[in-house]
């Protein structure tokens, strides 16, 4: 149980484009959602935290406008990029928890973005 | 705000020996969750263990078990006859015990496995 899928695994678009990341969680209802970024040989970098039927709580430094986060059922989460750039090339991971102060989140695989 | 150390970059054990990972972290709550993630080159994220701050045992798990000093606040873990499977990135976290369960991380130890 307790499974996080994230779709697509790898994403190549062209800098300019907008790019949709989804998070699914497979077998149980998340209630909070958190989106990470990893720079290659890098720690996980909280983005976002996300609340099923709510706005986004971003991490200071986080541009809400460029990392757009909607939360629209208990089961998925989205992460869009928008006009994407070289610099937001990076592995990007959700991770989900539930509700009743439960302790432990379930993180998905990660989607590799590249932006040419 | 809580703030998450892993001083050892790098790491590098035999098999079937014995190493220790390192992990300090700077809080003022007095109820909070501790844990170490494993990431493989996969780069899927594995809960490898977890600690609660109330508890004074330490926590175990087959192979893995955890060094908790909560007044050191030092959180080390040891894995113990290492095999060439747990060569990965290894995360230490912090979660308070709080209504947010937001995970702080480590800057993480690279684990390497000689056969």
């Amino acid at each position: 149980g307790a499974v996080v899928s994230q779709h697509p695994s790898r994403v190549i678009c062209k800098s300019g484009t907008s790019v949709k990341i989804e998070c699914r969680s497979l077998d149980f209802q998340a209630t909070t959602m958190f989106w990470y970024r990893q720079f290659p040989k890098q720690s996980l970098m909280l983005m976002a935290t996300s609340n099923e039927g709510s706005k986004a709580t971003y991490e200071q430094g986080v541009e809400k406008d460029k990392f757009l986060i909607n939360h629209a059922s208990l089961t998925l989460s989205t992460l869009t990029v928008t006009s994407a750039h070289p610099e937001d090339s990076s592995f990007y991971i959700c991770s989900a928890g539930t509700s009743g102060g439960a302790v432990e989140q379930f993180f998905g695989p990660g989607t590799r973005l590249t932006v040419l | 705000a809580q703030t998450v150390t892993q001083s050892q970059p790098e790491m590098s054990v035999q098999e079937a020996e014995t190493v220790t990972l390192s992990c300090t972290y700077d809080t003022s709550e007095s109820d909070y969750y501790l844990f170490w993630y494993k990431q493989p080159p996969s780069r899927q994220m594995i809960l490898v263990i977890r600690q609660e701050a109330y508890k004074q045992q330490n926590a175990t798990e087959n192979r893995f078990s955890v060094n908790f000093q909560k007044a050191a606040k030092s959180f080390s873990l040891k894995i113990s006859d290492s095999q060439l499977g747990d060569a990965a990135m290894y995360f230490c976290a912090y979660r308070s015990a709080s209504a947010t369960n937001k995970l702080i991380f480590g800057t993480g130890t690279l684990l390497a496995v000689q056969p």
